[in-house]
Protein backbone atom coordinates (compact mmCIF):
# COMPACT_ATOMS: atom_id res chain seq x y z
CA UNK A 1 0.00 0.00 0.00
CA UNK A 2 1.23 3.55 -0.68
CA UNK A 3 2.14 5.54 2.30
CA UNK A 4 1.67 9.66 1.28
CA UNK A 5 3.69 11.90 3.59
CA UNK A 6 3.33 15.76 3.48
CA UNK A 7 5.89 18.50 4.71
CA UNK A 8 6.14 20.66 6.20
CA UNK A 9 3.72 19.95 9.26
CA UNK A 10 2.99 24.13 9.52
CA UNK A 11 3.84 26.26 7.46
CA UNK A 12 3.65 30.17 8.84
CA UNK A 13 2.95 33.08 6.27
CA UNK A 14 1.88 35.99 6.07
CA UNK A 15 -0.97 37.13 3.86
CA UNK A 16 0.45 37.52 0.27
CA UNK A 17 3.21 35.03 0.57
CA UNK A 18 3.68 31.96 -1.77
CA UNK A 19 2.78 28.52 0.02
CA UNK A 20 4.41 25.36 -1.29
CA UNK A 21 3.14 22.06 0.36
CA UNK A 22 4.81 18.95 -0.58
CA UNK A 23 3.75 15.71 -0.84
CA UNK A 24 5.51 12.28 -1.63
CA UNK A 25 4.71 8.64 -2.17
CA UNK A 26 6.54 5.69 -1.06
CA UNK A 27 5.90 4.26 -4.72
CA UNK A 28 4.74 5.64 -7.60
CA UNK A 29 1.16 7.09 -8.14
CA UNK A 30 -0.68 5.18 -10.92
CA UNK A 31 -1.57 7.55 -13.60
CA UNK A 32 -1.19 10.84 -11.35
CA UNK A 33 -4.16 10.25 -9.05
CA UNK A 34 -3.42 12.45 -6.41
CA UNK A 35 -5.83 15.03 -5.38
CA UNK A 36 -5.32 17.73 -2.39
CA UNK A 37 -8.00 19.23 0.04
CA UNK A 38 -8.41 22.12 1.96
CA UNK A 39 -10.04 21.95 5.40
CA UNK A 40 -10.90 24.81 8.00
CA UNK A 41 -11.88 23.66 11.66
CA UNK A 42 -15.63 22.51 12.21
CA UNK A 43 -15.74 21.57 8.17
CA UNK A 44 -15.54 19.04 5.98
CA UNK A 45 -12.28 18.84 3.32
CA UNK A 46 -13.15 20.57 0.08
CA UNK A 47 -11.43 18.96 -2.90
CA UNK A 48 -8.92 21.51 -4.99
CA UNK A 49 -7.12 19.82 -7.25
CA UNK A 50 -7.31 16.26 -8.83
CA UNK A 51 -5.59 14.34 -11.36
CA UNK A 52 -2.15 15.97 -9.50
CA UNK A 53 -2.78 19.13 -11.50
CA UNK A 54 -6.48 19.90 -12.47
CA UNK A 55 -8.41 22.13 -10.46
CA UNK A 56 -11.67 21.43 -9.16
CA UNK A 57 -15.24 23.62 -10.08
CA UNK A 58 -15.06 26.70 -8.25
CA UNK A 59 -11.51 26.92 -7.01
CA UNK A 60 -9.49 30.19 -7.75
CA UNK A 61 -6.27 29.90 -9.87
CA UNK A 62 -4.21 30.87 -6.66
CA UNK A 63 -4.09 26.99 -6.42
CA UNK A 64 -2.22 24.75 -8.41
CA UNK A 65 -0.58 21.27 -8.65
CA UNK A 66 1.86 19.85 -10.30
CA UNK A 67 3.97 16.86 -10.03
CA UNK A 68 4.07 12.90 -10.82
CA UNK A 69 5.41 9.98 -9.75
CA UNK A 70 5.95 10.13 -6.16
CA UNK A 71 6.67 13.75 -6.19
CA UNK A 72 3.94 16.41 -5.92
CA UNK A 73 3.23 19.98 -5.01
CA UNK A 74 0.09 22.13 -3.74
CA UNK A 75 1.31 25.82 -4.47
CA UNK A 76 -0.83 28.79 -2.90
CA UNK A 77 0.22 31.97 -5.30
CA UNK A 78 -0.54 34.52 -3.09
CA UNK A 79 -1.95 33.46 0.56
CA UNK A 80 -5.78 34.99 1.05
CA UNK A 81 -7.21 34.98 4.91
CA UNK A 82 -9.59 32.37 3.93
CA UNK A 83 -6.77 30.05 2.52
CA UNK A 84 -5.16 29.53 5.88
CA UNK A 85 -5.91 26.09 6.76
CA UNK A 86 -5.12 22.03 6.79
CA UNK A 87 -4.31 20.63 3.23
CA UNK A 88 -3.83 17.20 2.63
CA UNK A 89 -2.83 15.00 -0.20
CA UNK A 90 -4.63 12.11 -1.26
CA UNK A 91 -4.12 9.32 -3.60
CA UNK A 92 -6.48 6.92 -5.72
CA UNK A 93 -4.75 5.13 -7.64
CA UNK A 94 -4.57 1.90 -6.21
CA UNK A 95 -6.30 0.27 -3.64
CA UNK A 96 -6.23 1.50 -0.41
CA UNK A 97 -7.02 5.35 -1.03
CA UNK A 98 -4.92 7.13 1.39
CA UNK A 99 -4.46 10.56 2.69
CA UNK A 100 -1.56 12.45 3.44
CA UNK A 101 -1.16 13.32 7.34
CA UNK A 102 -1.80 17.11 6.68
CA UNK A 103 -0.11 20.64 6.40
CA UNK A 104 -1.39 23.07 8.80
CA UNK A 105 -0.64 26.54 7.06
CA UNK A 106 -1.05 28.94 9.76
CA UNK A 107 -0.76 33.19 9.87
CA UNK A 108 2.75 33.95 10.96
CA UNK B 1 -27.28 20.43 -5.46
CA UNK B 2 -25.41 17.65 -4.73
CA UNK B 3 -26.32 16.35 -0.86
CA UNK B 4 -25.21 13.96 1.45
CA UNK B 5 -26.45 14.24 5.19
CA UNK B 6 -25.07 11.97 7.29
CA UNK B 7 -26.92 10.51 10.71
CA UNK B 8 -26.51 7.79 13.55
CA UNK B 9 -23.62 8.72 15.49
CA UNK B 10 -23.97 8.95 18.90
CA UNK B 11 -22.11 7.56 22.23
CA UNK B 12 -21.70 4.02 22.47
CA UNK B 13 -19.99 1.49 25.20
CA UNK B 14 -16.66 -0.42 23.86
CA UNK B 15 -17.86 -3.46 22.22
CA UNK B 16 -20.89 -2.19 21.26
CA UNK B 17 -22.30 -1.58 18.16
CA UNK B 18 -23.27 1.44 15.39
CA UNK B 19 -25.05 2.18 12.25
CA UNK B 20 -24.35 4.82 10.26
CA UNK B 21 -26.42 6.40 7.40
CA UNK B 22 -26.07 8.70 4.60
CA UNK B 23 -28.83 10.34 2.67
CA UNK B 24 -27.79 11.17 -1.14
CA UNK B 25 -29.46 13.56 -3.10
CA UNK B 26 -29.10 15.54 -6.56
CA UNK B 27 -27.24 13.23 -8.18
CA UNK B 28 -27.61 9.63 -9.67
CA UNK B 29 -26.85 7.88 -6.51
CA UNK B 30 -26.57 4.25 -7.94
CA UNK B 31 -23.64 5.74 -11.26
CA UNK B 32 -20.79 6.75 -8.45
CA UNK B 33 -18.72 4.66 -5.63
CA UNK B 34 -19.10 5.50 -2.18
CA UNK B 35 -17.41 6.24 0.70
CA UNK B 36 -16.56 6.52 4.57
CA UNK B 37 -13.89 8.52 5.80
CA UNK B 38 -13.29 9.13 9.41
CA UNK B 39 -11.20 11.69 11.46
CA UNK B 40 -10.22 11.70 15.28
CA UNK B 41 -10.13 14.48 17.29
CA UNK B 42 -7.66 16.59 16.55
CA UNK B 43 -5.85 14.19 14.06
CA UNK B 44 -6.06 14.11 9.73
CA UNK B 45 -8.34 12.45 7.24
CA UNK B 46 -8.47 8.37 7.53
CA UNK B 47 -10.19 5.91 4.64
CA UNK B 48 -12.25 3.61 6.14
CA UNK B 49 -14.32 1.61 3.44
CA UNK B 50 -15.21 2.10 -0.49
CA UNK B 51 -18.29 0.23 -2.07
CA UNK B 52 -18.69 0.10 -5.79
CA UNK B 53 -22.00 1.70 -7.61
CA UNK B 54 -23.36 -2.22 -7.46
CA UNK B 55 -21.91 -3.17 -4.16
CA UNK B 56 -20.06 -6.00 -5.94
CA UNK B 57 -16.96 -4.60 -4.21
CA UNK B 58 -16.01 -3.55 -1.07
CA UNK B 59 -12.78 -2.58 0.48
CA UNK B 60 -11.63 -1.69 4.20
CA UNK B 61 -9.07 -0.33 6.05
CA UNK B 62 -7.13 -3.20 8.06
CA UNK B 63 -8.55 -1.47 11.51
CA UNK B 64 -11.70 -2.13 10.53
CA UNK B 65 -11.81 -5.56 8.59
CA UNK B 66 -14.08 -7.88 10.52
CA UNK B 67 -16.01 -5.19 12.28
CA UNK B 68 -17.59 -2.52 9.69
CA UNK B 69 -19.59 -3.51 6.61
CA UNK B 70 -20.09 -0.80 4.07
CA UNK B 71 -23.63 -1.23 2.30
CA UNK B 72 -25.89 0.61 0.11
CA UNK B 73 -29.61 0.95 -1.34
CA UNK B 74 -29.81 2.26 -4.73
CA UNK B 75 -33.65 2.05 -4.84
CA UNK B 76 -32.92 4.86 -1.68
CA UNK B 77 -30.24 6.68 -2.26
CA UNK B 78 -28.56 5.22 0.68
CA UNK B 79 -25.45 4.20 2.36
CA UNK B 80 -24.66 2.80 5.41
CA UNK B 81 -21.68 1.60 7.87
CA UNK B 82 -22.56 -1.34 10.28
CA UNK B 83 -20.26 -0.78 13.16
CA UNK B 84 -19.79 -3.70 15.42
CA UNK B 85 -16.96 -4.43 18.37
CA UNK B 86 -15.95 -0.83 18.84
CA UNK B 87 -13.21 1.11 20.59
CA UNK B 88 -11.86 4.08 21.75
CA UNK B 89 -10.04 4.68 18.44
CA UNK B 90 -13.23 3.89 16.71
CA UNK B 91 -14.07 7.53 18.28
CA UNK B 92 -14.06 10.01 15.05
CA UNK B 93 -16.14 12.34 13.05
CA UNK B 94 -17.08 10.22 10.18
CA UNK B 95 -17.94 11.70 6.86
CA UNK B 96 -19.55 9.94 3.96
CA UNK B 97 -18.00 10.68 0.21
CA UNK B 98 -19.11 10.73 -3.00
CA UNK B 99 -16.50 9.00 -5.35
CA UNK B 100 -16.06 9.26 -9.32
CA UNK B 101 -17.78 6.95 -11.66
CA UNK B 102 -14.50 4.85 -11.98
CA UNK B 103 -11.98 6.20 -8.88
CA UNK B 104 -12.40 7.38 -5.89
CA UNK B 105 -11.31 10.67 -5.24
CA UNK B 106 -14.11 12.95 -3.48
CA UNK B 107 -16.15 15.74 -5.19
CA UNK B 108 -18.76 15.81 -2.45
CA UNK B 109 -18.91 15.30 1.30
CA UNK B 110 -21.53 15.25 3.77
CA UNK B 111 -21.09 17.38 7.12
CA UNK B 112 -20.34 14.43 9.25
CA UNK B 113 -21.40 12.31 12.52
CA UNK B 114 -19.47 12.40 15.74
CA UNK B 115 -19.09 8.99 16.94
CA UNK B 116 -17.77 8.54 20.55
CA UNK B 117 -16.82 5.34 22.27
CA UNK B 118 -16.39 5.20 25.95
CA UNK B 119 -17.99 3.83 29.09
Amino acid sequence: EIVLTQSPGTLSLSPGERATLSCRASQSVSSSYLAWYQQKPGQAPRLLIYGASSRATGIPDRFSGSGSGTDFTLTISRLEPEDFAVYYCQQYGSSPVAFGQGTKVEIK
Amino acid sequence: EVQLVESGGGLVQPGGSLRLSCAASGFTFSSYWMSWVRQAPGKGLEWVANIKQDGSEKYYVDSVKGRFTISRDNAKNSLYLQMNSLRAEDTAVYYCARGGTTVTMYRYWGQGTLVTVSS
